[in-house]
């Protein structure tokens, strides 16, 4: 049980445009869903915090604008980069917290953007 | 601030034990956790700590000391397939997750 998906896996997207990426929880209801982005040799950092209808909370330096998040269900949370630069190319990785079990984050698999 | 430390890197040989140490400093404690990645993959759970001592679990342990703000991750009977980054993270007390930079570990035949 408890497993995240995301959507793509990849994605290589040119300069200007946009990119979602999606997040699934596959089977259970996550209350809470997490973004992180990590870049070569680095350590992951948390952009964002979502909440099920409510807007997401962003940490200091990440752009809202920029990195619009929704989190429409208790299933899905969803990643828009708008108008991508190659300096937003990264590892983007998404968690979910089921409700009740306050410690454990399971991790989806990870969305590489590429941008040229 | 909040602040976790582990070393960068770590070589070791197939078969031995390796120790790689996480201290912190962070607003809260709700428990230190640890973290596979291999390179190009998402980080997969290998424990979770929140009272002291050691948790063994098959090839690896555990161990966490709150007063020294202090962790270490036991890696036995090593195998090429443990190569990876190992993250160290603890959860503050608003429930977010801190990070280390993570070790990597490079074991050699």
């Amino acid at each position: 049980g408890a497993v995240v998906s995301q959507h793509p896996s990849w994605v290589i997207c040119k300069s200007g445009t946009s990119v979602k990426i999606e997040c699934r929880s596959l089977d259970f209801q996550a209350t809470t869903m997490f973004w992180y982005r990590q870049f070569p040799k680095q350590s992951l950092m948390l952009m964002a915090t979502s909440n099920e209808g409510s807007k997401a909370t962003y940490e200091q330096g990440v752009e809202k604008d920029k990195f619009l998040i929704n989190h429409a269900s208790l299933t899905l949370s969803t990643l828009t980069v708008t108008s991508a630069h190659p300096e937003d190319s990264s590892f983007y990785i998404c968690s979910a917290r089921a409700p009740g079990i306050d410690y454990e984050q399971y991790f989806g698999p990870g969305t590489r953007l590429t941008v040229t | 601030g909040q602040n976790i430390d582990q070393p960068t890197e770590m070589t070791a040989t197939e078969g031995a034990i390796v120790q790689i140490n996480c201290t912190y400093q962070t607003s809260g404690f709700n428990g230190l956790f640890w973290y596979q990645q291999h390179a190009g993959e998402a980080p997969t759970f290998l424990s979770y700590n929140v009272l002291d001592g050691l948790e063994e679990k098959g090839r690896f342990s555990s161990f966490l000391s709150r007063s020294k703000g202090y962790s270490y991750l036991l890696l036995k009977e090593l195998q090429m397939k443990d190569s990876a980054s190992y993250l160290c993270a603890v959860m503050d007390s608003n429930y977010q997750l801190i990070w280390g930079a993570g070790t990597k570990l490079i074991i050699k035949p």
